[in-house]
């Protein structure tokens, strides 16, 4: 089974400063895909960015960005230039791709707070 | 475009009273459908999944049960609730034509005294 950790429960920050939130996974699968999630106050889940573990570039969005090293079965997410929306919970997932029933893992989340 | 839509957005129930949540997608067919729960301060259980209509396949035994009269339609019941079923509940959907991303609804509170 699958398992995702997330080894920091809360994080601040500044605004406009960058941060890197941390996210480590097991499996022995060599192809999946991997997931950070936002999760407001408002507690709708957003998807943030998604990156393919057969893919060796990091994925961006903005001002997301990833640092995806397989080998090490690590998943960083870096916020540059945070902004007070950026509040949130943020949830590391994985998901095993077949046929079927794709799931999501969940890690246990990074409270988020941009400081004004 | 895709949306999904679940309601209520917050219910309170008294223990031992039925539960009925229900998850519309709409713009896609066939969608894999998800619920999940999040206790509060904690992360996401995978609670049922569904790849098709009537067909459930149910992650974690509990009091709750999950049911897809339709393609788009995925419900969440219970016949009496109980005060563990308190949690925030996620209806997702993922698109089964190459899709490998999962979205989620807007979550509904549940609270039960």
């Amino acid at each position: 089974a699958q398992t995702v950790t997330q080894s920091q429960p809360e994080m601040s920050v500044q605004e406009a400063e960058t941060v890197t939130l941390s996210c480590t996974y097991d499996t022995s699968e060599s192809n999946y895909y991997l997931f950070w999630y936002k999760q407001p106050p408002s507690r709708q889940m957003i998807l943030v960015i998604r990156q393919e573990a057969y893919k060796q570039q990091n994925a961006t969005e903005n001002r997301f960005s990833v640092n995806f090293q397989k080998a090490a079965k690590s998943f960083s997410l870096k916020i540059s230039d945070s902004q007070l929306g950026d509040t949130a919970m943020y949830f590391c997932a994985f998901m095993k791709p077949f046929f079927g029933n794709e799931k999501l893992t969940f890690g246990t989340g990074t409270r988020l707070t941009i400081i004004p | 475009s895709q949306t999904i839509h679940q309601w209520p957005a917050t219910l309170v129930q008294p223990v031992g009273s039925p539960l009925s949540l229900e998850c519309t997608v709409e713009g896609t067919s066939n969608p894999n459908l998800y619920w999940y729960r999040q206790a509060a301060g904690r992360g996401l259980q995978l609670l049922f999944y569904s790849v098709g209509i009537g067909q459930i396949s149910s992650e974690v035994p509990q009091n709750l049960s999950a049911s897809r009269p339709q393609d788009r339609q995925f419900i969440l019941s219970s016949k009496k609730l109980l005060l563990s079923d308190s949690g925030f509940y996620l209806c997702a959907w993922r698109d089964r034509e190459g899709g490998n991303t999962i979205y989620f609804g807007e979550g509904s509170w549940l609270t039960v005294v």
